[in-house]
């Protein structure tokens, strides 16, 4: 099957802890994106990648961090900078940099104690 | 920039009535609109897209409309059924930069 893979399905972030949220796709899509969802909101982007060993900040980038060291995958930190982390985190791909027709994971929720 | 506006937030319609969504975009260079729905605890998923050259598509009891001169389309779900329950979001990209622009979102509730 083809596809986006999220883990874990929950996360559970200490005060002041780092934590990385994994993204895989067996689709050989280019383009790989984060987005944020708050409840009762819209999805807004956190950073995207059209490219292997690139990245470009989105709208909400400040206290997070990603890599594409590896076209299927595309992780993201959230740091200890971002005070509000708790939210539900959707990766997604699409073919190429057109982003026309994003497919989604099944979301990480993050949650902090 | 390119700003997205959907409404309304919530719809609630009776099953088997017609559900209707309408969004409205501010960048007239904007050429392509997605349509996704969202069932809870889950991830997006795209169910009919236009782009700017054509005024409507249909598939099967959804369809969504386009009129560039007022910038706004719509999405249209006949006949619904308890299924469709979901939030729906509409987007528009230009073509440009690439750049995805969601609207809010429309929580959709049929009622049996």
């Amino acid at each position: 099957d083809g596809g986006i893979t999220q883990s874990p399905k929950y996360l559970f972030r200490k005060e002041g802890q780092n934590v990385t949220l994994s993204c895989e796709q067996n689709l050989n899509h280019d383009a790989m994106y984060w987005y944020r969802q708050d409840p009762g909101q819209g999805l807004r982007l956190i950073y995207y990648s059209q490219i292997v060993n690139d990245f470009q900040k989105g709208d909400i980038a400040e206290g997070y961090s990603v890599s594409r060291e590896k076209k299927e995958s595309f992780p993201l930190t959230v740091t200890s900078a971002q005070k509000n982390p708790t939210a539900f985190y959707l990766c997604a791909s699409s073919r190429d940099r057109s982003q026309e027709t994003q497919y989604f994971g099944p979301g990480t929720r993050l949650l902090v104690l | 920039g390119e700003n997205v506006e959907q409404h309304p937030s919530t719809l609630s319609v009776q099953e088997g009535d017609s559900a209707v969504i309408k969004c409205t975009y501010s960048d007239s260079a904007s050429n392509y609109f997605p349509w996704y729905k969202q069932e809870l605890g889950k991830g997006p998923q795209l169910i009919i897209d236009i782009r700017s050259n054509v005024g409507e598509k249909k598939d099967q009891r959804i369809a969504v409309t386009l009129n560039k001169t007022a910038k706004h389309f719509s999405l249209h779900i006949t006949e619904t059924q308890p299924e469709d329950s979901a939030v729906y979001f509409c987007a528009a990209i230009r073509g440009s930069n690439y750049q995805l622009i969601w609207g809010a979102g429309t929580k959709l509730i049929i009622k049996p």
